[in-house]
């Protein structure tokens, strides 16, 4: 089974920050890989999928990158609304999340 | 407007059993898979089932399989999940989520809000 491991699984920072999270699979997962962010008491919400894609409505200060087994998610400038906990996901075989990234305020 | 409402959840004793209900309005139903995926308390998200859109495939993670059972009923829009011989471990909020297809890969574009199910004596 592929593994995914996200890093680092919490991190703090300022508004205004660029925020980078990173997300590795076991093994080449192609460019299946999906971002959600997921704010306390509510359901995940899809931010990139297919690495780099982006969702409609979603800010464009969120960018995603990488292809096989490396991948980035990275927020440009850091807003207020932006503090939450970030999953990645593959779906290149068996749905798997990475373990989560939280980010905080500092 | 999509919109997936979970119901069903509540609390039940181990070994027991509880049936989960999502209805969908706002796309057409039968057009696309869905899934339920689960969070424990406290805890990352984990994957449960899919099923196809006319429900002749089902899939599975390790955790529940031969215990829960995924099905769907296109002409009243709903998506169920049948728990069984359920486990402490099963505690957790259980969501909805749509599977939308691209190329030849997919994502979750819709969540619904979530039903919690709790197990415990």
């Amino acid at each position: 089974d592929i593994q995914m491991t996200q890093s680092p699984s919490s991190l703090s920072a300022f508004v205004g920050d660029r925020v980078t999270i990173t997300c590795r699979a076991s093994q080449s997962i192609s460019s299946n890989l999906n971002w959600y962010q997921q704010k306390p008491g509510k359901a995940p919400k899809l931010l990139i999928y297919a690495a780099s894609s982006l969702q409609s409505g979603v800010p464009s200060r969120f960018s995603g990158s990488g292809s096989g087994t490396d991948f980035t998610l990275t927020i440009s400038s850091l807003q207020p609304e932006d503090f939450a906990t970030y999953y990645c996901q593959q779906s290149h075989s068996t749905p798997l999340f990475g373990q989560g990234t939280k980010v905080e305020i500092k | 407007e999509v919109q997936l409402v979970e119901s069903g959840g509540g609390l039940v004793q181990p070994g027991g059993s509880l049936r989960l209900s999502c209805v969908a309005s706002g796309f057409t139903f039968s057009s696309y898979w869905m899934s339920w995926v689960r969070q424990a308390p406290g805890k990352g998200l984990e994957w449960v089932a899919n099923i196809k859109l006319d429900g002749s495939e089902k899939y599975y993670g390790d955790s529940v399989k031969g215990r829960f059972t995924i099905s769907r009923d296109n002409a009243k829009n709903s998506l169920h999940l049948q728990m069984n011989s359920l486990r402490a471990e099963d505690t957790a909020v259980y969501y909805c989520a749509r599977v939308y297809w691209y190329s030849s890969s997919w994502y979750w574009d819709y969540w619904g809000q979530g039903t919690l199910v709790t197990v415990s004596s």
